[in-house]
């Protein structure tokens, strides 16, 4: 079992569309966690960061992280085409070294 | 500014050859990473340099991948004897600080083991 659990998708949605992504992690150690998002023959970005449980949220984007059931997730509001791209999650303790899930494709069509 | 970059952008090797990556971080950046992405998969971390100290090799998959930071600048990920299953993305990130969410990546060096 890897550290941190991703479903691949694709995830195709509707331009508008509410997204939700999600990711478990095995290491309860885990205490930084993070979201990338990656274009097609890009690196990855980084989209949101959090430290420890809660919520946090920038403009369309709200990670939520629930250190108890050791669950993460992004949720996308009014998603737009330009959305779509493979999305990272992933985690890190005190060496700040990343372990990263294998990502989702999204696709938002028109 | 220029951010992270990665050449080349493409790479073909025979199996059995040696093959070198670059990496050029954004200027000023103590902080270097490599990582190898395969199809549909996430990054892996293979190393990290704090300057031209390798501090964290603990990622490399065998002794046939090296990796050199000289002047604690540009970076050099040396892979020798190329086997099938070294073909994959080859990410560098570059960062100020040691921090969790201060990497930044370059578009990778894909390369292709025949």
């Amino acid at each position: 079992q890897k550290e941190v659990e991703q479903d691949p998708g694709p995830l195709s949605v509707p331009e508008g569309a509410i997204v939700s992504l999600n990711c478990t992690y095995s290491n309860s150690a885990f205490q930084y966690f993070m979201w990338y998002r990656q274009y097609s023959r890009k690196g990855p970005e980084l989209l949101m960061y959090t430290y420890s449980s809660g919520n946090k949220e920038d403009g369309r984007f709200t990670a939520q992280v629930d250190k108890s059931s050791k669950y993460i997730s992004l949720f996308i509001r009014d998603s737009q085409p330009s959305d779509s791209a493979t999305y990272l999650c992933a985690t890190s303790g005190g060496s700040y070294i990343p372990t990263f899930g294998r990502g989702t494709s999204l696709i938002v069509h028109p | 500014g220029a951010g992270v970059s990665q050449s080349p952008r493409y790479k073909v090797a025979k199996r059995g050859q040696d093959v070198a990556l670059r990496c050029d971080p954004i200027s000023g950046h103590v902080s270097l990473f490599w990582y190898q992405q395969a199809l549909g998969q996430g990054p892996e971390f293979l190393t990290y340099f704090q300057n031209e100290a390798q501090l964290d090799k603990s990622g490399l998959p065998s002794d046939r991948f090296f990796a050199e930071r000289p002047e604690g600048s540009v970076s050099t990920l040396k892979i020798q004897r190329t086997q099938q299953e070294d073909s994959a993305v080859y990410l560098c990130a570059s960062s100020p600080v040691l921090a969790p969410d201060t990497q930044y990546f370059g578009p990778g060096t894909r390369l292709t083991v025949l």
